[in-house]
């Protein structure tokens, strides 16, 4: 799976976009953008993924750049509630075939008042 | 309702003692995984199953083990052999024939004193 380069903090004030970019210039063609999130001692989150499209659900939206070798998460009013850790991966997903997902150090949104 | 379930939540066991950690779900869902996180660090995978009575080793299984005798659950085992067992543990899961997402438990904290 291609490597993921993520900022090891950001700020954003609650109301105000948090945009959280992620570098992945070594993916391949089949290997899609995943986005989990993880509140301090619990489970990670599911929040969005896509391949190439622009992607965007109840909690946020995905931009992916056109070479597809970086993307952007976009929390469009950020609230105290998500001050978390967000992470970026990278992986192909075969049918099948298990997700072996690989979690780096993310990156540590706070938002704050 | 449907979920993962995890337990115990917090755990303190003495050195040189086995531990096992108990991961249940009603999600039915074909994959199970383990993961292990220390303080500040991303998750890294221990074992994999994605059907009964068949597992894979992840990135760090020394000291480890598991078993899948039924759909619904993948208890992990601490042995004694595992040099630094103290961490957080979460178990995932997902659909085969899916997105490729998983679905975390809220995670086991293990201290060995």
């Amino acid at each position: 799976d291609a490597k993921t380069t993520q900022p090891p903090s950001m700020d954003c004030a609650e109301g105000r976009a948090a945009n959280l970019p992620c570098n992945h210039s070594t993916i391949s063609g089949n290997e899609y953008v995943y986005w989990y999130r993880q509140i301090h001692s619990q489970g990670p989150q599911y929040i969005i993924h896509g391949l190439k499209n622009n992607e965007t659900n109840e909690m946020a939206s995905l931009i992916i750049t056109e070479d597809r070798k970086s993307s952007t998460l976009i929390l469009p009013h950020a609230t105290l509630r998500d001050t978390a850790v967000y992470y970026c991966i990278v992986s192909a997903r075969g049918t099948g075939t298990a997700s072996k997902l690989t979690f780096g150090t993310g990156t540590r949104l706070q938002v704050t008042l | 309702d449907g979920g993962i379930t995890q337990s115990p939540k917090y755990l303190f066991r003495k050195e040189g003692q086995n531990v096992t950690l108990s991961c249940e779900q009603n999600l039915n869902h074909d994959a199970m995984y383990w993961y292990r996180q220390d303080p500040g660090q991303g998750l890294r995978l221990i074992y994999y199953s994605q059907i009964v009575n068949d597992f894979q080793k992840g990135d760090i299984a020394e000291g480890y083990s598991v078993s899948r005798e039924k759909k619904e659950s993948f208890p992990l085992t601490v042995t004694s052999a595992q040099k630094n067992p103290t961490a957080f543990y979460l178990c995932a899961t997902n659909g085969l024939a899916g997105t490729g997402e998983l679905f975390f438990g809220e995670g086991s904290r293990l201290t060995v004193l």
